[in-house]
């Protein structure tokens, strides 16, 4: 069906790395953002990727596949701080159209 | 990263009772979007404006909302008779070339 698919929660350590995982099946593609989301708060903007590949932005990256309905962010050198909901949302028409998100993935840093 | 204001930030109403937020986009920004976010983290599209008109509304909004976004005033939403259901945040956010800020929301909770 149509939608934005990411996994509930995720667990990693201070000082390594989470990656955050987005599928999506829509009726269009122009664009995916990332936005991460704290509790009772609205959503950082974080990313925006059209294009295929990995787009480096120091302490979040972020890659595409276009072919594979795929996307994922990835923290680097986490912090306690980086625990929050990460959001996935596809714009599928060009022009001003309303974004489609998933649930969010809820990353827990542990010490 | 966000300049988008949203006021109030916290609305309490009874059942029954009219419910309005509003929302100042970020200067520039040609087009203004309000989601509804549940406690299940689940956004819902409500409807956006390009100036002062309506690009796209889902049905519920249109028969139980009034927006509006008049040129030199705030953009608001004005939920008519308020139900139980409609306890949300409510997320402004305007638009540039395809990326979307979000305001701090306006959390409601209808008793």
């Amino acid at each position: 069906g149509q939608g934005v698919e990411q996994p509930a929660k995720l667990m990693s350590v201070e000082g390594t790395f989470a990656r955050v995982n987005c599928t999506y099946s829509t009726s269009g593609f122009n664009g995916l953002s990332w936005y991460q989301q704290r509790e009772g708060q609205a959503p950082v903007f974080l990313s925006y990727v059209v294009l295929d590949g990995l787009k480096d932005s120091g302490h979040f990256s972020t890659f595409l596949s276009r072919s594979n309905g795929y996307s994922y962010l990835l923290l680097t050198e986490l912090q306690i701080k980086d625990s929050a909901s990460y959001l996935c949302a596809v714009r599928p028409d060009s022009g001003y159209n309303k974004l489609t998100f998933g649930k969010g993935t809820v990353l827990l840093v542990s010490p | 990263n966000s300049k988008v204001i949203q006021t109030p930030r916290y609305l309490v109403k009874g059942q029954g009772q009219k419910a309005k937020m509003r929302c100042i986009p970020e200067k520039g920004h040609p087009v203004v979007f309000w989601y509804q976010q549940n406690k299940n983290n689940e956004f819902k599209f409500l409807i956006n404006f390009q100036n002062q008109e309506v690009l796209q509304q889902i049905d519920m909004t249109e028969k139980r909302f009034s927006a509006e976004c008049p040129s030199n005033s705030p953009c608001s939403l004005e939920i008519q008779s308020s139900e139980a259901g409609d306890s949300a945040l409510y997320l402004c956010a305007s638009s540039l070339q395809g990326t979307q800020y979000f305001g701090p929301g306006t959390r409601l909770l209808v008793l």
